[in-house]
């Protein structure tokens, strides 16, 4: 049972445009939740992260969206660079049970020139 | 700063072998992770510690085994490894409940 979910495998976007990465989770006690960016042969590094008694979160480019009603949370990085290209995981934990985030299943992000 | 380590970084294993996986880190966090990353299956929590001494399951625990002897050391141990833990294993760790995970750069394991 997937509790978070990616369901767009891959997205390709050309640089300079904004690029938009969606995550659906269906636990209703996740309350906190982050994106991580992961490159070929490295580990997962972290991107930004937003809490539940927030809508919207903003670090530079990267500003992540969260609509609790619907269960759903998105990535915006605008404008898109080559760099960004990656592969991007939602996380999510649930606050009163924070040891532990559940993953899920990753979208690849290519930004072309 | 190195972080956190994992060692070794790749390894071939023939099925019904065993191995220990290693992963340092130099933070003094409490917590650490042990992840496998599958193809369209994302990161999925192996085994996990809250601390010195302890240890939990994750989502997919069978056929590992793990220690935390001392608070910088996370072990992953395979006593019998089959095809099907043919993964990318990630440790990672964290400072308290409310901080982001670092993780290490990954041991890429294929069991023949």
């Amino acid at each position: 049972d997937q509790q978070v979910k990616q369901n767009s495998p891959s997205l390709s976007v050309q640089e300079g445009r904004i690029s938009i990465l969606n995550c659906d989770y269906t636990n209703s006690m996740f309350d906190y939740f982050l994106w991580y960016k992961k490159y070929p042969a490295e580990g997962p590094t972290f991107l930004i992260s937003i809490s539940s008694i927030k809508d919207k979160n903003e670090d530079g480019r990267f500003t992540v969206f969260l609509n609790k009603s619907a269960k759903h949370l998105s990535l915006h990085i605008v404008p898109s660079q080559p760099g960004d290209s990656a592969v991007y995981f939602c996380a999510a934990s649930v606050f009163v049970n924070t040891d532990k985030l559940i993953f899920g299943t990753g979208t690849r992000l290519q930004v072309f020139p | 700063n190195a972080g956190v380590t994992q060692t070794p970084k790749f390894r071939v294993l023939k099925t019904g072998q065993s191995m220990t996986l290693l992963c340092a880190q130099d933070m003094n966090h409490e917590y650490m992770y042990w992840y496998r990353q599958d193809p369209g299956m994302g990161l999925r929590l192996i085994h996990y510690s809250v601390g010195e001494g302890t240890t939990a399951k994750g989502e997919v625990p069978d056929g590992y085994n793990v220690s935390r002897l001392k608070k910088q050391n996370f072990l992953l141990g395979l006593e019998s490894a089959a095809p099907s833990q043919t993964s990318v294993y990630f440790c990672a760790s964290r400072a308290s409940a409310h901080y982001g995970y670092t993780f290490g750069s990954g041991t890429r394991l294929t069991v023949v």
